[in-house]
């Protein structure tokens, strides 16, 4: 059974330069989230969608993050253009929500991202 | 929004004891909770989880418990072995407004000394 699916694995590049992370998840569920995670914050979420539409961006730090999610199995990440403080490891989860209960995330191995 | 503080940052352990991982959170709200655990290089992987409506839930070695009142909730490994050195993180979520995300404690690394 294929678990979410991150890609690249690691991404290194220079400040100024467009990133584009990806992620595939679980087949069947409902609800996509990303994450980031550095040392200085712990995992935060960055925005979360539900039935492919963005529920919650409220984490996204700033307008040279976007995220979309044109599919079910499908969903993308972008910086740009990217800061060397934006170096951190991203994760994407999926989940099959339902009513407002929470339910388990299950989390792909996520993305190294450095910005020299 | 919620918030959710978690201790000891570090736990280290000999090798067959017990390790406890307390978490408390704010959102009187919140109806789930999970526990993560996650090692060098990987994602975190659900290890067992609690819903607000039941006290205390075992699965072999681990165990969690959930006390609404305080708004705490803790892991319990008991029989701790080499494997189990990682970093483990409490989470919670499911308030009623909606909130699915969830909302991580900063973690505890756990180190299983043979």
């Amino acid at each position: 059974d294929a678990g979410v699916i991150q890609s690249p694995r690691h991404e290194v590049t220079e400040m100024g330069q467009e990133v584009t992370l990806r992620c595939k998840p679980i087949s069947g569920h409902n609800s996509l989230f990303w994450y980031r995670q550095t040392m200085m914050r712990g995992l935060e979420l960055l925005i979360y969608f539900n039935n492919n539409v963005p529920i919650d961006d409220s984490g996204m730090p700033e307008d040279r993050f976007s995220a979309k999610m044109p599919n079910a199995s499908f969903s993308t990440l972008k910086i740009q253009p990217s800061e060397p403080r934006d170096s951190a490891v991203y994760f994407c989860a999926s989940s099959f929500v339902r009513q407002n209960k929470g339910q388990p995330q299950h989390f792909g191995d996520g993305t190294r991202l450095s910005i020299l | 929004g919620e918030n959710v503080e978690q201790h000891p940052s570090t736990l280290s352990v000999q090798e067959g004891d017990s390790a406890v991982i307390k978490c408390t959170y704010s959102d009187s709200a919140s109806n789930y909770f999970p526990w993560y655990k996650q090692e060098l290089g990987k994602g975190p992987q659900l290890i067992i989880d609690i819903r607000s409506n039941v006290g205390e839930k075992k699965d072999q070695r681990i165990a969690v418990t959930l006390n609404k009142t305080a708004k705490h909730f803790s892991l319990h490994i008991t029989e701790t072995q080499p494997e189990d050195s990682a970093v483990y993180f409490c989470a919670a979520s499911g308030a009623p407004s909606g909130r699915r995300a969830l909302t991580f404690g900063s973690g505890t690394r756990l180190q299983v000394q043979p």
